[in-house]
């Protein structure tokens, strides 16, 4: 079955430490999103990408950094300069018939 | 500006009770919308979409949503709750932006369903 997956499903973290999120996905997506979600404050955008090689800067890029090797693979990496990283992460991946994302079933990251 | 906006935070309903969650968007062009559902520490399912059409629009789990362009609302009803319906409901309307597309969310709304 085609789907998306995010790995792992609980991490931690150390202060100053980086940390990488994967997600991978066999639905033959171009598009993926990384999202990241607080209590109370709903899902805010990462950074997404339409294409291989190619990303853009969401709304709260600032400390997160991604990469787009592989169509079917869009890592973030959540870096020291994250000051205050500790949220659930959501990926998320779409076709171009504009008929929603596909999501994994996210990370919960903890600083410790 | 686009955006999405979800009124209610929380709602809470006895079960067996009917429910509409609230749903009103701003864009500028033709609305792709939808409607999300997640459990406590589960990723977002998708419930229904509009694209086009008849503005009623049935999903799964019982849930239908109406569009109503003159009001730029798009509710999401269940005419009987059930216990397992208790999650977080979101929102929200797929746009164009700089030549990317990606879907904007509303805050959600938390359902409690009291037995």
């Amino acid at each position: 079955d085609g789907g998306i997956t995010q790995s792992p499903k609980y991490l931690f973290r150390k202060e100053g430490q980086n940390v990488t999120l994967s997600c991978e996905q066999n639905l033959n997506h171009d598009a993926m999103y990384w999202y990241r979600q607080d209590p109370g404050q709903g899902l805010r955008l990462i950074y997404y990408s339409q294409i291989v090689n190619d990303f853009q800067k969401g709304d709260i890029a600032e400390g997160y950094s991604v990469s787009r090797e592989k169509k079917e693979s869009f890592p973030l990496t959540v870096t020291s300069a994250q000051k205050n990283p500790t949220a659930f992460y959501l990926c998320a991946s779409a076709s171009r018939d504009k008929s929603g994302y596909t999501f994994g079933s996210g990370t919960r990251l903890t600083v410790v | 500006a686009q955006s999405v906006t979800q009124p209610d935070i929380h709602i809470t309903v006895s079960e067996g009770a009917s429910l509409e969650l609230r749903c009103n968007y701003s864009y500028g062009a033709t609305p792709y919308l939808f409607w999300y559902v997640q459990s406590p520490g589960q990723g977002l399912q998708l419930l229904l979409k509009y694209f086009s059409g008849d503005t009623l629009v049935q999903g799964i789990k019982g849930f239908e949503a109406e569009f109503k362009r003159s009001q730029s609302s798009f509710n999401l009803r269940k005419p009987s709750v059930h216990w397992s319906d208790a999650a977080e409901y979101f929102c929200a309307v797929w746009v164009l932006s700089g030549g990317y597309n990606k879907l904007i969310f509303g805050a959600g709304t938390r359902l409690a369903v009291h037995p």
